[in-house]
């Protein structure tokens, strides 16, 4: 069956602008993950979504960035008045009932120019 | 806080070699344990997960072991083959099974 999509693939913004981030799990997954990865750093987490309980917003690094998944299913990340220290590859991931298992996308890689 | 720490951060090889990786945590009130395999520009891709209560994992080639009380776990893979050849990653989720810390991963070649 299908996996994790996430779109766009790649993404290019200039210094101040929002973007939006595009996550669909794989259907019928109950949770999701979303992830950064900075070049030469490891995968950091930044939220997580579990059925319909408040989500794990513990690793947003600042309030300019926001997620929200609708109808329990697909998941946006927003980062407003974006700032080159944004780049990084933004990993989306989620995981069926009754399991922990992670599964990942492709991942969105964002330049800040 | 947890942290997970991988060692070594790269590793070379000659094909057919047996070779172990090395994960270790500080904080042993863990959930579950995961490992996954990344190749370069794409996304992660799960190898083998081990929860609290079990000692190992095997799929294939591979076999994962956890030792909570150590704060360890190791990946095995046997006969190794060029195709192999990704960096590892392996991650540990908290008590309520939902954040997950990453270590920043082994690099493996397999040399053919």
């Amino acid at each position: 069956g299908a996996g994790v999509s996430q779109s766009p693939s790649n993404k290019v913004t200039e210094k101040g602008k929002d973007v939006e981030l595009r996550c669909d799990p794989i259907s019928g997954h109950t949770a999701l993950y979303w992830y950064r990865q900075s070049l030469g750093q490891g995968l950091e987490f930044l939220i997580y979504f579990q059925g319909n309980s408040a989500p794990d917003k513990s690793g947003l690094p600042s309030d300019r960035f926001s997620a929200e998944r609708t109808g329990g299913s697909v998941s946006t990340l927003t980062i407003q008045r974006t700032q080159q220290e944004d780049s990084a590859v933004y990993l989306c991931a989620s995981t069926p009932a009754g399991s922990d298992e992670q599964f990942f996308g492709p991942g969105t890689r964002l330049t800040v120019l | 806080k947890q942290e997970v720490t991988q060692i070594p951060a790269a590793l070379s090889v000659p094909e057919g070699e047996n070779l172990v990786l090395n994960c270790s945590f500080t904080d042993s009130a863990i959930y579950n344990l995961q490992w996954f395999r990344q190749d370069p520009g794409k996304g992660l891709t799960s190898l083998l997960l081990i929860q609290s209560s079990q000692r190992e994992q095997t799929s294939g080639r591979l076999n994962a072991s956890l030792d909570k009380s150590s704060g360890r776990s190791t990946l095995y893979i046997a006969a190794s083959q060029p195709g192999d050849s990704a960096t590892y990653l392996c991650a540990v989720s908290g008590t309520n099974a939902g954040k997950s810390t990453f270590g920043d991963g082994t690099t493996l070649t397999v040399k053919p």
